[in-house]
């Protein structure tokens, strides 16, 4: 079936100007991930959505970087007056629990850089 | 100091046994991941393991887990040049939802 797909692929943008990422999860997975993956650094947690709930927003480096996820399915990272130090890849994951525990599937992240 | 962390490069002749290796901090962690990244593309869940285990075999792979000193490996068994790629480690803590990721290891297989 088809995996957790992610738009663009690649975006320049100008300093100052704003950008939405967009996430499609695999269908019918409850959760949702936003991770930011600098150069020559780990993953870094942005924010968590799981059902209905109340996402988990306690990643998110400044009050520039907001998310939304509509009708439980995709997910838009927006990112407001972008600055060089934004330029990262970003990738989104769903979730799907199994009788232990719940496995992280990535999509191919969106190469964001910022001029 | 890091939550988790691992060498940033190996590098290995095709044919040979790769080890990479991740340390972490948190003994509350539950279940602790390898995933696969190749350029240019997303993270592949490889395989996982359950904290209360200390081995776990899936074809080529081997986990091993050293609760203790909260070291995790992973051993390749006759390396590949596909298997060339950057390898995270990944912890879940008791009580988290977020995996918390090392920085990933570069593994290089030359021919």
């Amino acid at each position: 079936g088809a995996g957790v797909s992610q738009s663009p692929s690649n975006k320049v943008t100008e300093k100052g100007k704003d950008v939405e990422l967009r996430c499609d999860p695999i269908s019918g997975h409850t959760a949702l991930y936003w991770y930011r993956q600098s150069l020559g650094q780990g993953l870094e947690f942005l924010i968590y959505f799981q059902g209905n709930s109340a996402p988990d927003k306690s990643g998110l480096p400044s009050d520039r970087f907001s998310a939304e996820r509509t009708g439980g399915s995709v997910s838009t990272l927006t990112i407001q007056r972008t600055q060089q130090e934004d330029s990262a890849v970003y990738l989104c994951a769903s979730g799907a629990r199994d009788k232990y525990q719940e496995t992280q599937y990535f999509g191919p992240g969106t190469r964001l850089l910022v001029l | 100091g890091e939550d988790v962390e691992q060498s940033l490069f190996l590098s290995v002749r095709e044919g040979d046994s790769s080890v990479i290796n991740c340390t972490y901090t948190d003994s509350s962690s539950t279940y602790l991941y390898w995933y696969k990244q190749e350029p240019g593309a997303g993270l592949q869940l490889l395989t996982y393991i359950f904290s209360n285990m200390d081995m776990k075999q899936d074809q080529r792979l081997t986990v091993l887990l050293n609760k203790k000193d909260k070291h995790l490996s992973l051993r390749i068994a006759d390396t590949q040049t596909g298997d060339s790629a950057i390898y995270f480690c990944a912890e879940k803590r008791s009580g988290y939802s977020t995996l918390t990721f090392g920085k990933g290891t570069m593994l290089l297989v030359s021919p």
